[in-house]
């Protein structure tokens, strides 16, 4: 019952390639968000995005963009990717609204900068 | 914005001890606290949460304790297990907010 999923689990790029990391949810979320986890540093939110074509950012956006054409598909792009966007990449959805929304995850695409 | 900061980073007790994982968070407005579990080369998947009306909820060996004077909250696991080795992480969401403000996680290892 794998409700969101990411396009690749490990990726290898070169420095200054563009990188589109792909993510999906079946579960009509109007929620979706992208996080970057380092160890030490936890889940550190880039952008999220509550509704289609809408975005906003977080905490640390810098290097960054985001797409949401469909509600089910939101992806996360680095236009000119650096040895420190080296990470592993975890993608969210949920309901919106104030109630107890859980985040569903997805199984994350470590990314490797070269 | 809201500030959450988790400790300890790792921890690590005998199978059968008890374990406690405490966060601290900084915005009063926060209403939503989930702890979520994240298993070597998986995601990080909801455990236990409360809300702010809410001072304590327990489900079978985990607790989660809230003290929204001190801007605090625990998780407590009794009788632990090899299993329940892996990364926890708190997260405290605003009022009215739909973003989640995660700390930097606690490394579990339970020694069997």
């Amino acid at each position: 019952d794998v409700k969101v999923t990411q396009s690749s689990r490990y990726l290898v790029k070169r420095t200054g390639e563009k990188v589109f990391l792909e993510c999906v949810q079946d579960m009509d979320h109007e929620n979706m968000f992208w996080y970057r986890q380092d160890p030490g540093l936890g889940l550190r939110l880039i952008y999220f995005s509550y509704d289609v074509k809408m975005k906003e950012k977080g905490d640390i956006p810098e290097g960054y963009s985001v797409s949401r054409e469909k509600k089910e598909r939101f992806s996360l792009i680095l236009e000119s990717a650096s040895t420190n966007q080296t990470s592993m990449y975890l993608c969210a959805s949920s309901l919106i609204g104030t109630g107890d929304n859980e985040q569903f995850f997805g199984p994350g695409t470590r990314l490797t900068v070269l | 914005g809201e500030n959450v900061e988790q400790h300890p980073s790792t921890l690590s007790v005998q199978e059968g001890d008890s374990a406690v994982i405490k966060c601290t968070y900084s915005d009063s407005a926060s209403n939503y606290f989930p702890w979520y579990k994240q298993e070597l080369g998986k995601r990080p998947q909801l455990i236990i949460d409360i809300r702010s009306n809410v001072g304590e909820k327990k489900d079978q060996r985990i607790a989660v304790t809230l003290n929204k004077t001190a801007k605090h909250f625990s998780l407590h696991i009794t009788e632990t297990q090899p299993e329940d080795s892996a990364v926890y992480f708190c997260a405290a969401r605003p009022y009215n907010f739909n973003k989640f403000y995660f700390g930097s996680g606690t490394k579990l290892n339970v020694k069997p």
